[in-house]
């Protein structure tokens, strides 16, 4: 069975701070994975994604990931944050044969001016 | 306009009312998905589409009903609401990644 385990549910930063929002995955077979952000009051938008090549994935807004396959995590950073950055971020897998999306419980991420 | 489009955006009924939440994506994408998030769950997959008239169970069913006579939309109903069923409902099509509808906020009294 597959699972997302997003290890912190809040993380306060300092504005112009970096950050990491962590994200490891269970599966027994080849996965792609994804990061999602989520304003207030509004649905999911694709932050970036990881499906091949580089494991350094670079997003929107200023985010990337890393793919660590021995470590089975998709951890999302930014060097720098803003006050725009406040919002839910969740990490997602998909079998990489398959169509059903697992959710992480989200990051909430506070961007403190 | 283009994307995936869900109606009503807010919605307050009473305990034991039949409601119907109404999901359209313009893309034809083949999959389709009904969520609800919760705080503490995170996005929880309640059915999900494979193409039209091809419907399966996700992570939580029960009270729910689902249907997809076309491949641009996918109803999702509420036979007799519950409490526990005040949520925000997510609609989202595949294609590659996962796109979601700006979401459906459900209040039962």
């Amino acid at each position: 069975a597959q699972s997302v385990t997003q290890l912190d549910s809040q993380v306060p930063v300092f504005e112009e701070a970096p950050v990491e929002l962590r994200c490891n995955y269970s599966s027994s077979v080849s996965v792609y994975l994804f990061w999602y952000v989520q304003y207030p009051n509004q649905g999911l938008q694709l932050l970036l994604k990881y499906l091949s090549g580089s494991t350094l994935v670079k997003g929107i807004n200023g985010f990337e990931a890393e793919f660590n396959k021995s470590q089975t995590s998709f951890h999302l950073r930014k060097p720098s944050v803003h006050i725009s950055d406040t919002a839910e971020y969740f990490c997602a897998v998909i079998l990489n044969t398959g169509n059903q999306f697992y959710f992480g419980t989200g990051t909430s991420l506070t961007v403190i001016p | 306009d283009a994307g995936i489009t869900q109606s009503p955006r807010y919605k307050i009924t009473e305990t034991g009312r039949q409601v119907t939440l109404m999901c359209h994506q313009t893309w034809s994408h083949s999959y389709m998905f009904w969520y609800r998030q919760d705080l503490g769950h995170g996005l929880r997959l309640i059915y999900y589409s494979a193409a039209a008239d091809i419907t399966d169970k996700g992570e939580v069913p029960d009270g729910y009903v689902v249907s997809r006579s076309k491949t641009e939309n996918f109803p999702l109903t509420l036979e007799s609401a519950t409490r526990s069923q005040t949520s925000v409902y997510f609609c989202a099509s595949n294609h590659n990644e996962q796109f979601f509808g700006p979401g459906t906020r459900l209040t039962v009294l």
